[in-house]
Formats: structure tokens, sequence, C-alpha cells
């Protein structure tokens, strides 16, 4: 079975700051790679994603990721968060082998960016 | 479109007592999902449904059970609430798998505390 870590469990930063956020994940096979966020009291929603070609995904509000296969990463970087980044990141992997796979997520990075 | 809506928003239970939780999609998705959000644990797959009239077992199946009566609701049951069911829950739905990498779509939560 498929598993994520996210080793970051809760980043500080201030405005303007770069910000990269880890996520690995084990699984052998082709891989379909998300990033959700949740804003303060909203529910999740999709970042970015990663299914096939260019490994370096733009999502919205200036987000990207990075698939690494040989390292079974796929990073979420920012170079200059603000105020209204402040929010939970769950990184979520899903094996594409045919059928139905389940997503599993990773257990999430608070991220509190300080004015 | 309403997106995926949740019924309650907020409830109370006390240990032993029973509830059903809706969930709605208006985006004729095949697939549904009933996660649970608890703290340092990120999101865990509950039960989930890959069509109307079919059901699965996801992660943490036990103490809950699942209907997909109508292609675009899907309800999760507690027969009877424990203090340990306490948590956040999501439900998503996802256009079908066959396409690959189908981004999930979030409800906005049910809070519910069992005494």
């Amino acid at each position: 079975a498929q598993s994520v870590s996210q080793h970051n469990h809760h980043v500080i930063l201030s405005e303007a700051a770069s910000l990269e956020l880890g996520c690995n994940y084990s699984y052998g096979g082709t891989v379909n790679l998300f990033w959700y966020v949740q804003y303060p009291g909203q529910h999740l929603q999709l970042l970015l994603k990663y299914f096939s070609g260019d490994p370096l995904v733009k999502g919205i509000k200036g987000f990207e990721a990075e698939f690494i296969k040989s390292k079974f990463s796929f990073n979420l970087r920012k170079p200059s968060v603000q105020w209204s980044d402040t929010a939970e990141y769950f990184c979520a992997v899903n094996p594409y082998s045919g059928g139905y796979q389940k997503v599993t997520f990773g257990t999430g990075t608070k991220l509190q960016v300080i004015p | 479109n309403a997106g995926v809506t949740q019924t309650p928003k907020f409830r109370v239970l006390k240990t032993g007592q029973s509830m059903t939780l809706l969930c709605a999609q208006d985006m004729n998705h095949e697939y549904m999902y009933w996660y649970r959000q608890d703290p340092g644990m990120g999101l865990r797959l509950i039960h989930y449904s890959v069509g109307e009239g079919t059901t699965a077992k996801g992660e943490v199946p036990d103490g809950y059970n699942v209907s997909r009566l109508k292609k675009q609701n899907f309800l999760l049951g507690l027969e009877s609430a424990a203090p340990s069911q306490t948590s956040v829950y999501f439900c998503a739905s996802s256009s079908n798998r066959l396409a690959g990498g189908e981004t999930q779509y979030f409800g906005p939560g049910t809070r519910l505390l069992v005494l």
C-alpha cells in the first residue's frame, strides 16, 4: 500500500520569505500527485496536481511543485509567501495501475505566515 | 452549481446515540468519499463509493456504515456513537477514475462532538 510523508508539521515564516514543503511517497509504480490546501475555516481545495508530462507543475496563487521520480518526492514551493497563504497543506498520492486506487493523504503541514 | 454540500455542519451526540451525515453533489461525479480529519493524522478514508449502489471500506471503516442509493448522495451513518468518533468529517467527490489524476472536490465538513 502507498504512504505519504510530510516531514514539516508546522512552519512559521515571515511575509516575503520563500517556502518549500516536503512530500515523499512510497509506491513503486506510476502515480498521480496532488497538493491540497485548507484555509482557516474552509474546506480543502486543490492547489495543483501532477498527472503526467512536465515534472514542474504550476498551480494557483504562485505555487509550484516538482515531481522527482528518483527521490519519490513532490515538494511544494513558493518564492515569496503572503499572510493570506496561512493554511494547512496536504500532499496526496494516487497510484495509477488500472481500476480504482484510493488517494492517500499526508498528515498535513500547518503554515503560519507572520506579517 | 453548489458543488459538494454536507448536512449538518455541527452536531453534538451522547455516547450510544446514532446519526446520519448527508453528502450531496451536483457535478454528476461517479466517485464519492467520506474522510475524517483529526489533528496530526491528516485525512483518513472511512468509506468510498465508485458508483450508485456500490460502497467499499476505506482505511478506518469500523463503527460507520454508508449507503449510495442515489448517484448524487452519499450517507454516512454512526449506529452507536463513541467519543473516539469525535472528529471533523469531510465528504468528497470526483469524476470517473479511468481518466486518471482526478481532482477531489470537498464539502465544507461536519464537526461532530461525542460526549
